[in-house]
């Protein structure tokens, strides 16, 4: 089956400037995650989708990140406008009811860089 | 707020050696996973464990979960090179939430 997709692989941007960045999941998953990963440290989690509905986004920094999964599919995530400590690797990972069972799949994620 | 520790955070050891990992966490959890990341890499998932006792194993490593300690560890039985990376915990918080630890950066040495 095919993988977790995510684009773009990387990204620079100025401080204050905007991003967006893409991820399409396994085909039937429907829960869908995406984690912020600083050189160095653990993933930490920003968002969970189930289906289309959060399921919990309680880290997710609300005055300049946002996400969405319109129609429970792909999903994006959009940073307005970046700071500094905003640069790290953004991974999606995406899990089916059954996939709890045997973790959950990450894509490659986007390497974000903020100067 | 549920907290992960590993210990250690690096691991420098030689080929041919055994050695033990360890991930605490704070609050109740019955279901712990570990993953592995290579340098500039995505993560794979090793092991789950789904109960208190559970064991699991491949190849040179195995992982188990004592959830009444709140503890996993990962073996490594006799280290290879090719088993240098950085390995996650993370343990379900509830509502299929994972919280990851810090990581275990290992590097095995000739």
């Amino acid at each position: 089956e095919a993988g977790v997709a995510q684009s773009p692989r990387y990204k620079i941007i100025e401080k204050r400037q905007s991003v967006a960045f893409w991820c399409n999941p396994i085909s039937g998953h429907a829960t869908l995650y995406w984690y912020q990963q600083i050189l160095g440290q653990g993933p930490k989690l920003l968002i969970q989708f189930q289906n289309n509905g959060v399921v919990d986004d309680s880290q997710l920094p609300k005055d300049r990140f946002s996400a969405e999964r319109l129609k429970g599919v792909d999903s994006t995530l959009k940073i307005q406008p970046a700071k500094l400590e905003d640069s790290a690797v953004y991974l999606c990972a995406s899990s089916s009811r059954q996939g709890y069972n045997y973790g959950y799949t990450f894509g490659s994620g986007t390497r974000l860089t903020v100067v | 707020e549920l907290k992960v520790e590993q210990n250690p955070l690096f691991l420098s050891m030689q080929e041919g050696k055994n050695y033990t990992i360890y991930c605490n966490y704070s609050t109740t959890s019955d279901r712990l996973y570990w993953y592995r990341q290579d340098p500039g890499k995505s993560l794979e998932s090793l092991f789950v464990l789904l109960s208190n006792g559970a064991v699991k194993q491949e190849g040179r490593l195995m992982a188990s979960l004592d959830t009444k300690a709140r503890l996993s560890t990962l073996h490594i039985t006799a280290a290879v090179h090719d088993l240098s990376a950085t390995y996650f915990c993370a343990v379900d918080k509830g509502n299929n939430d994972m919280r990851f630890g810090a990581g275990t950066r290992l590097t095995v040495k000739p």
